[in-house]
């Protein structure tokens, strides 16, 4: 099975400061990488699809990037309603996993 | 618009059964594969199992396979899930989720039902 491994675990940054959480899979997933935000209380929300392509509505301060093992999300300038936990998702050839989360707080 | 409404949790003894259903409305609900994610209380995201839009490719995670059954009736638009001998560890909030395609991410899900496994 591939594993995927999130860092930070959480993280705590002031509004308008650049956020950047990394996503590994244990083996090469091309971009096969979906990235969720699930706010407390709330149902998960895809952000982004194929590592780097942001689903519909979701605002342009969020951003992914990478292929083969390693990925990033980036917020540019997190906003007051970007508080939640963050999580990967990896769909490589039928197979499904998630990383463990990373929650994000404001400072 | 897109809809799935999951039933069917509720507080059950360790070692019983229990079916958990998922009623989809506002998309053709024969041309999706439709997945379970279960989250236990505080923790993260796991993916529990896979139906495809047809029903012949069923997949399952490593930890689930043997007492859960996915299973859909698209003559109800209803996804269900089958749990067999639960124990504690299966307590949590089990969603249900559309995929955007085969095989690819999941853009919609239920609001999710608890199950509690507690004597």
């Amino acid at each position: 099975d591939i594993q995927m491994t999130q860092s930070p675990s959480s993280l705590s940054a002031s509004v308008g400061d650049r956020v950047t959480i990394t996503c590994r899979a244990s083996q090469g997933i091309s971009n096969y990488l979906a990235w969720y935000q699930q706010k407390p209380g709330k149902v998960p929300k895809l952000l982004m699809y194929a590592a780097s392509t942001l689903q519909s509505g979701v605002p342009p301060r969020f951003s992914g990037s990478g292929s083969g093992t390693d990925f990033t999300l980036t917020i540019t300038s997190l906003q007051p309603e970007d508080v939640a936990t963050y999580y990967c998702q990896t769909y490589h050839i039928a197979t499904w996993t998630f990383g463990q989360g990373t929650k994000v707080e404001i400072k | 618009q897109v809809q799935l409404v999951e039933s069917g949790g509720g507080v059950v003894q360790p070692g019983r059964s229990l079916r958990l259903s998922c009623a989809a409305s506002g998309f053709s609900f024969s041309n999706y594969g439709m997945h379970w994610v279960r989250q236990a209380p505080g923790k993260g995201l796991e993916w529990v199992a896979v139906i495809s839009n047809d029903g012949r490719i069923k997949k399952y995670a490593d930890s689930m396979r043997g007492r859960f059954t996915i299973s859909r009736d698209d003559s109800k638009n209803t996804l269900y899930l089958q749990i067999n001998s639960l124990g504690a560890e299966d307590t949590a909030v089990y969603y249900c989720a559309k995929e955007t395609d085969w095989a690819k991410p999941f853009d919609y899900w239920g609001q999710g039902t608890l199950v509690t496994v507690s004597s």
